[in-house]
């Protein structure tokens, strides 16, 4: 089964803090998602990368940066935290190849920004 | 820009009603559809997906999904629902060719089943 976790379930931090989200995917795969779920939005793309040292912006990229060193680990970067930052933080992979781009999802990471 | 709408944010049945949930996407060209599940505390998970072939799809639990290219619609049903089907419920479209890895979202319906 492809596991895809990410580093903390629960995170409070203030505003301007810098704060990392980690996401680490064990099944080898090349692309690779960090999304926000609003109430009512749905999944909205931040970022995400093909391959690493790769990123392409989403919809939303705006007071976040990404990075990829590895192939299995991908990070979110919130540079300066803002109050609307308050989200729920969703990881995902999908390997390179695949005749039907099913992602495969992390737990989620709900951060709270005071 | 292509999009997605789900029709109900929210839906409340008892249980053993019958579950329709819409989808609708906008794009005209060669499309994967999925329907995705995320029980309470639970991370998001498939519950069926369409990629070619019988335009209604079987996913996990009993639900089932019906393609129809004429209305962009790609529904899903359950025919008896049951309380542990308490979830929010999302419909994502991948649009081929071009981002054949990136997936266009609804957003989202939470089913709430009254025991």
């Amino acid at each position: 089964d492809v596991k895809v976790t990410q580093s903390s379930r629960y995170l409070v931090k203030r505003t301007g803090e810098k704060v990392f989200l980690e996401c680490v995917q064990d099944m080898d795969h090349e692309n690779m998602f960090w999304y926000r779920q609003d109430p009512g939005l749905g999944l909205r793309l931040i970022y995400f990368s093909y391959d690493v040292k790769m990123k392409e912006k989403g919809d939303i990229p705006e007071g976040y940066s990404v990075s990829r060193e590895k192939k299995e680990r991908f990070s979110l970067i919130l540079e300066s935290a803002s109050t609307n930052q308050t989200s729920m933080y969703l990881c995902a992979s999908t390997p390179e190849v695949s005749d039907y781009n099913e992602q495969f999802f992390g737990p989620g990471t709900r951060l709270t920004v005071l | 820009a292509q999009s997605v709408s789900q029709h109900n944010h929210h839906v409340i049945l008892s249980e053993a009603a019958s579950l329709e949930l819409g989808c609708n996407y906008s794009y005209g060209g060669t499309v994967n559809l999925f329907w995705y599940v995320q029980y309470p505390g639970q991370h998001l998970q498939l519950l069926l997906k369409y990629f070619s072939g019988d335009p209604l799809v079987k996913g996990i639990k009993g639900f089932e999904a019906e393609f129809i290219k004429s209305k962009f619609s790609f529904n899903l049903r359950k025919p008896s629902v049951q309380w542990s089907d308490t979830a929010e419920y999302f419909c994502a479209v991948n649009a081929l060719p071009g981002s054949n890895y990136q997936l266009i979202w609804g957003a989202g319906t939470k089913l709430i089943i009254k025991p």
